[in-house]
C-alpha cells in the first residue's frame, strides 16, 4: 500500500533552517508528484510547492519562493523540504502529500505522510 | 490567489441525519482539459492527516462511504454527509485544484448533536 513517512518534530531557533523528508513506499516514486503543506495552529492549510520525483523539477508558493528547497533522492525514494530563515509563524505541521496522477499533476491530494511538527521558538 | 470560504464554521448534526458544509471560491475554478470543476474536499481528524474525500466536485474516492457526496457548479460547491455517523466526526475543508497557489477553505467542523 502507498505509504509516505516523514521525520521527526523539529524545534528550531527564528533564523534557522529545517530539513524535512517523506520516504515513499507501495508505489513507482518517479511516477508521482509530491506536494508538500502546512497546517500552523488555528490556521487553514497552506500549500507550499510541489516536486517531480522522476527530473527533481520543483515549483513553489510565490510566498515560499526565497527560502524554499525541494530535493529528491531516488535511490532512496525520498523527498525533502527545507525551510530557511524561519519565523515564529512558520511553527507548523508540515505534510507531504501525493499527487494521484501518473501523467501529470491534478493538484489533489490522495495520501498523505503523517505530517511534521517544526515549532520554530526562541 | 483564489480564496476558499466555507460555511458553516462549525455544524452538530444528529446521527443518522444530514450534514451539509458550502464552499465559496472567488472565482471560476473550471478546468478547460474537462470542463469539469477543480474542487476537492478533505476530512480532518485530531492527529491524523487529511484524507481524500472528493475531487473534481464530485467524483468520490475510492473507498470513501458513499454517503458522501460533492456537488455544485460556478463557485458554489456542496460537500453533503446523507446519514452522519459518530465516525464522521472531523473538520471538512475544501480546496481547489485549479492554479496555484492551491487554496485550502478554513475548514468547518462537524460535530454529533
Amino acid at each position: 500500500q502507498v505509504q509516505l513517512v516523514q521525520s521527526g518534530a523539529e524545534v528550531k531557533k527564528p533564523g534557522a533552517s529545517v530539513k524535512v523528508s517523506c520516504k515513499a513506499s507501495g508505489y513507482t516514486f518517479t511516477g508521482h508528484y509530491i506536494h508538500w503543506v502546512r497546517q500552523a495552529p488555528g490556521q487553514r492549510l497552506e500549500w507550499l510547492g510541489w516536486i517531480n520525483p522522476q527530473t527533481g523539477g520543483a515549483i513553489f508558493a510565490q510566498k515560499f519562493q526565497a527560502r524554499i528547497t525541494m530535493t529528491r533522492d531516488t535511490s532512496m525514494t525520498t523527498v525533502y523540504m527545507e525551510l530557511s530563515s524561519l519565523r515564529s509563524d512558520d511553527t507548523a505541521v508540515y505534510y507531504c502529500a501525493r499527487d494521484p496522477w501518473t501523467r501529470g499533476r491534478r493538484n489533489y491530494f490522495d495520501s498523505w505522510g503523517q505530517g511534521t511538527l517544526v515549532t520554530v521558538s526562541s | 490567489d483564489i480564496v476558499m470560504t466555507q460555511s458553516p464554521d462549525s455544524l452538530a448534526v444528529s446521527l443518522g441525519e444530514r450534514a451539509t458544509i458550502n464552499c465559496k471560491s472567488s472565482q471560476i475554478i473550471l478546468s478547460d482539459s474537462n470542463n469539469k470543476n477543480s474542487l476537492a474536499w478533505y476530512q480532518h481528524k485530531p492527529g491524523q492527516p487529511p484524507k481524500l474525500l472528493i475531487y473534481w466536485s464530485s467524483t468520490r474516492e475510492s473507498g470513501v462511504p458513499d454517503r458522501f457526496s460533492g456537488s455544485g457548479s460556478g463557485t458554489d460547491f456542496t460537500l453533503t454527509i446523507s446519514s452522519l455517523q459518530a465516525e464522521d466526526v472531523a473538520v471538512y475543508s475544501c480546496q481547489q485544484h485549479y492554479s496555484p497557489p492551491y487554496t485550502f477553505g478554513q475548514g468547518t467542523r462537524v460535530e454529533i448533536k
